[in-house]
């Protein structure tokens, strides 16, 4: 079946350091991609989506790109924050079945 | 207030109690969902709902069971809690797909459940 597998954590980072958190899926069909946050003592958010191949989602200075040939969508961003700390799962949702797949999170530690 | 909200935000039990866990939206959304977060394993899904009459089982549901009351409403109850089911549940909402538009979620806070 479809799944999401994302690099294991915890990554901690100074503040105005460059973030990577690699996502790659397996599907059978052609899913949507999605980055969703969730903060400390909170639900989860969306952050970002891509719909299609090659289309890029972008949000608050974080990005991820569609790519249907290395089957990923990693999430970067250029400078983080110290309220970038949070945990960060890629999804995928196969519009066939609805069927939505998270990976396993990754905690992200921001210091000053 | 917020969109979606959960009932209650914790609560500990004992092993063979029964537990429902609600969750009320106000989104106006037809699909409703059920996670439960794991630590290291992420979300996977309990069961959804595409509208009142329809439910569906997800990933996980053996030991769960749910109910549509209304659009708005869908709770989730644990007949006969066991400890291997504390973990922290949380409820979800979406609109219809429709044309390229995607499934977004938008999610409740958490319901942490302790099993003892």
């Amino acid at each position: 079946g479809d799944s999401v597998t994302q690099m294991e954590g915890p990554v901690t980072l100074s503040e105005e350091a460059f973030l990577t958190i690699n996502c790659t899926y397996t599907a059978t069909g052609y899913p949507s991609l999605f980055w969703y946050v969730q903060y400390p003592g909170e639900g989860l958010q969306l952050l970002l989506k891509a719909t299609k191949a090659d289309d890029k989602g972008s949000n608050k200075g974080f990005e991820a790109t569609y790519r249907k040939e290395t089957t990923s969508f990693h999430l970067e961003k250029g400078s983080v924050q110290v309220s970038d700390s949070a945990v960060y799962f890629c999804a995928l949702s196969d519009q066939s079945n609805n069927d939505m797949r998270f990976g396993a999170g990754t905690r992200l530690t921001v210091k000053p | 207030d917020a969109d979606v909200t959960q009932t209650p935000r914790n609560r500990i039990t004992k092993t063979g109690k029964r537990i429902m866990l609600e969750c009320s939206q106000t989104k106006g959304h037809d699909r409703m969902y059920w996670y439960r977060q794991d630590p290291g394993l992420g979300l996977r899904l309990i069961y959804y709902s595409f509208d009142v009459k329809d439910i569906n089982k997800g990933e996980i549901s053996d030991g769960y069971s749910v109910s549509r009351q209304a659009q708005a409403k869908f709770s989730l109850s644990l007949e006969s809690a066991i400890p291997n089911q504390t973990a922290l549940y949380f409820c979800a909402t979406s609109d219809l797909p429709s044309g390229t538009s995607t499934d977004t979620q938008y999610f409740g806070p958490g319901t942490r459940l302790t099993v003892l």
